[in-house]
């Protein structure tokens, strides 16, 4: 039972370059998320899935993309990549996206350098 | 909309000291409250959690308590070890996890 796991772990982009980052879980949850960490701004949500078939903004989706590809698997997709998402990034899962007491589960995060 | 703020760091403290971080929160309903670990070069995992007012979530000698009245949600530990160096999220939930800006936390031996 490996959780979330998340491919590249690290990943040096150009200006303008775009990549995908990989996001896995094989604990059977519904919905899936994608946030990106900056110091002193904690987490911010990206897009998130709700369940299979879906996906909706969050707080920062400009400049994102992101395919809920099945129920195990939700990337992310950086077009052109600009300085300003040098960051790291973390995937995330849960039973549902419903309010509640729903722990979501992180995977380790890429960390990602746009130069 | 919901929100988390906690207090800012870094916290700097030596082994066997007390430990309290606070959190407050703003919210329209009644959602429930996490706190959140970050060890160096890891993802987040679950600390503790309270889903109702008066509340309190344990785990690894950590307590937060849910004080609707206060809308607070503060972290406590009576005696931090080395190990508990990390940075801590307070968050709550709505549809999505709101977080606060996270506190590092260095004990030293």
């Amino acid at each position: 039972n490996a959780g979330v796991t998340q491919t590249p772990k690290f990943q040096v982009l150009k200006t303008g370059q775009s990549m995908t980052l990989q996001c896995a879980q094989d604990m059977n949850h519904n919905s899936m998320y994608w946030y990106r960490q900056d110091p002193g701004m904690g987490l911010r949500l990206i897009y998130y899935s709700a369940s299979e078939g879906t996906t909706d903004k969050g707080e920062v989706p400009n400049g994102y993309n992101v395919s809920r590809l099945n129920k195990r698997e939700f990337s992310l997709r950086l077009e052109s990549a600009a300085p300003s998402q040098t960051s790291v990034y973390f995937c995330a899962s849960s039973e549902t996206v419903m309010a509640g007491p729903y722990e979501q589960y992180f995977g380790p995060g890429t960390r990602l350098t746009v130069t | 909309g919901d929100s988390v703020t906690q207090m800012e760091g870094p916290v700097t403290l030596s082994e066997e000291a007390f430990l309290t971080i606070n959190c407050t929160y703003t919210a329209t309903g009644y959602p429930s409250l996490f706190w959140y670990v970050q060890y160096p070069g890891e993802g987040l995992q679950l600390l503790l959690k309270a889903t109702k007012a008066d509340d309190k979530g344990s785990n690894k000698g950590f307590e937060a308590t849910y004080r609707k009245e206060t809308t607070s949600f503060h972290l406590e530990k009576g005696s931090v070890q080395v190990s508990d160096s990390a940075v801590y999220f307070c968050a709550l939930s709505d549809y999505k996890l709101s977080f606060g800006a996270g506190t590092t936390v260095t004990v030293r031996a």
